[in-house]
């Protein structure tokens, strides 16, 4: 069964950094691109960024471009999103997603339960 | 990328048959066979109902199809449960990134 759990979520001042993680098990992790998605309180879904299986191309949502760093480790099979210089509406849930190939920006299959970032002083 | 345009609210009465639209361009819905449709409950992750414009994964319901005309993609659910009653998004390829729909609430009458 794929599993795909987030951590890192928390209270962050604007201006602020934050790691999440993403631990996936039960899929070859190093096969398959993978996407950092995001929903704030009320709104639609939006995607954040996405890296491909090597982790050798990426995207990143204009909103956040420039701020943000998505990285994977194939060997630890966890996928990451590095965030700075954080603003209020970076606000939201995030969700870790498989796509469902290696590379290509094709929509994901697999998500994980999300975790919660807040941003305010 | 601009987001794919869905109707905000659709309803329906248990039982009958409804369709939510999800209209984008020849870049995106049009241009490839990649759209995929995600339910998703208050509190709980997206649930991938549709995927590739047709494609059932398995454990989802036959009530719920999709199809394609032009740069329009639909997802129609028949035989209305109340269990139904969620927010649905589509999503599509584009060559640089995916994009998603707005978001359309179904309501359950």
């Amino acid at each position: 069964e794929v599993q795909l759990v987030e951590s890192g979520g928390g209270l962050v001042q604007p201006g602020g950094s934050l790691r999440l993680s993403c631990a996936a098990s039960g899929f070859t992790f190093s096969i398959y691109a993978m996407y950092w998605v995001r929903q704030a309180p009320g709104k639609g879904l939006e995607y954040v960024s996405g890296i491909t299986s090597n982790g050798g191309s990426t995207y990143y949502a204009s909103s956040v471009k420039g701020r943000f760093t998505i990285s994977r480790d194939n060997s630890k099979n966890t996928l990451y999103l590095q965030m700075g210089s954080l603003r209020a509406e970076d606000m939201a849930v995030y969700y870790c997603a498989r796509g469902p190939y290696s590379s290509g920006w094709h929509a994901p299959r697999n998500w994980g339960q999300g975790t919660l970032v807040t941003v305010s002083s | 990328q601009s987001a794919l345009t869905q109707p905000a609210s659709v309803s329906g009465s248990p039982g009958q048959s409804i369709t939510i639209s999800c209209t984008g361009t020849s870049s995106d819905v049009g241009g490839y066979n990649y759209v995929s449709w995600y339910q998703q409950h208050p509190g709980k992750a997206p649930k991938l109902m549709i995927y590739d414009v047709t494609d059932r994964p398995s454990g989802v319901s036959n009530r719920f199809s999709g199809s394609k005309s032009g740069n329009t993609a639909s997802l129609t659910i028949s035989g209305l449960q109340a269990e139904d009653e969620a927010d649905y998004y589509c999503s599509s390829y584009t060559s640089s990134s995916p994009v998603f729909g707005g978001g359309t609430k179904l309501t359950v009458l």
